[in-house]
């Protein structure tokens, strides 16, 4: 199985502030990446496909890089509701993979 | 609109099955699969599986093989996933979520329903 390490597994920012998530994947899984928000008691809501495609209604403040088995998730100017859980998934190969998470936090 | 509903919370003993099902409306059923994604208390999100709901081929996690059961039924429009011998560690929401092919993400997701499994 293809393993996702996420780094840092917490941070604490301020609004305003640029944050850079990485997700790195065991092997190589070309672009087959999506990165996810979720807060507390909710679903996941999707943010961003093929590694940085951005999903139609998300803000142009998330960005998304990367191939093979480095990736990033870019906001470049933190929002009072972007403080929530980070994931990546990767799509390449069975089984799909989640990223143990990152939270993000006011500080 | 979009929209995947779950049914609702469920409490379970160890040993027993619990089957979840998820109602989707606003798309064509056919076209998209339907992943099962579960999340135990304070947990991330753990991909269980998937199925192709145009000719029901699944695929799923081998730590589930021989617990999980991934259906449909397309004359409603319903996936169901079907978890047996179920152990306190599977305590958890479980989610629904659509993908439009492979390699994109899951762009709805049900709200989710809660499992416990407990004695």
């Amino acid at each position: 199985d293809i393993q996702l390490t996420q780094s840092p597994s917490f941070l604490s920012a301020s609004v305003g502030d640029r944050v850079t998530i990485t997700c790195r994947a065991s092997q190589g899984i070309s672009s087959y990446l999506a990165w996810y928000q979720q807060k507390p008691g909710k679903a996941p809501k999707f943010l961003i496909y093929a590694a940085s495609t951005l999903q139609s209604g998300v803000p142009s403040r998330f960005s998304g890089s990367g191939s093979g088995t480095e990736f990033t998730l870019t906001i470049s100017s933190l929002q009072p509701e972007d403080f929530a859980t980070y994931y990546c998934q990767q799509l390449n190969s069975y089984p799909f993979t989640f990223g143990p998470g990152t939270k993000v936090d006011i500080k | 609109q979009v929209q995947l509903v779950q049914s609702g919370a469920e409490v379970k003993k160890p040993g027993a099955s619990v089957k979840v099902s998820c109602k989707a409306s606003g798309y064509t059923f056919t076209a998209y699969y339907m992943h099962w994604v579960r999340q135990a208390p304070g947990q991330g999100l753990e991909w269980m599986g998937r199925i192709n709901p145009n000719n029901g081929v699944t695929n799923h996690a081998q730590k589930f093989q021989g617990r999980v059961t991934m259906t449909r039924d397309t004359s409603i429009s319903t996936a169901y996933m079907e978890l047996s011998g179920l152990r306190s560690d599977d305590t958890a929401v479980y989610y629904c979520a659509r993908q439009e092919w492979s390699g994109y993400g899951c762009d709805f997701w049900g709200q989710g329903t809660l499992v416990t499994v407990s004695s």
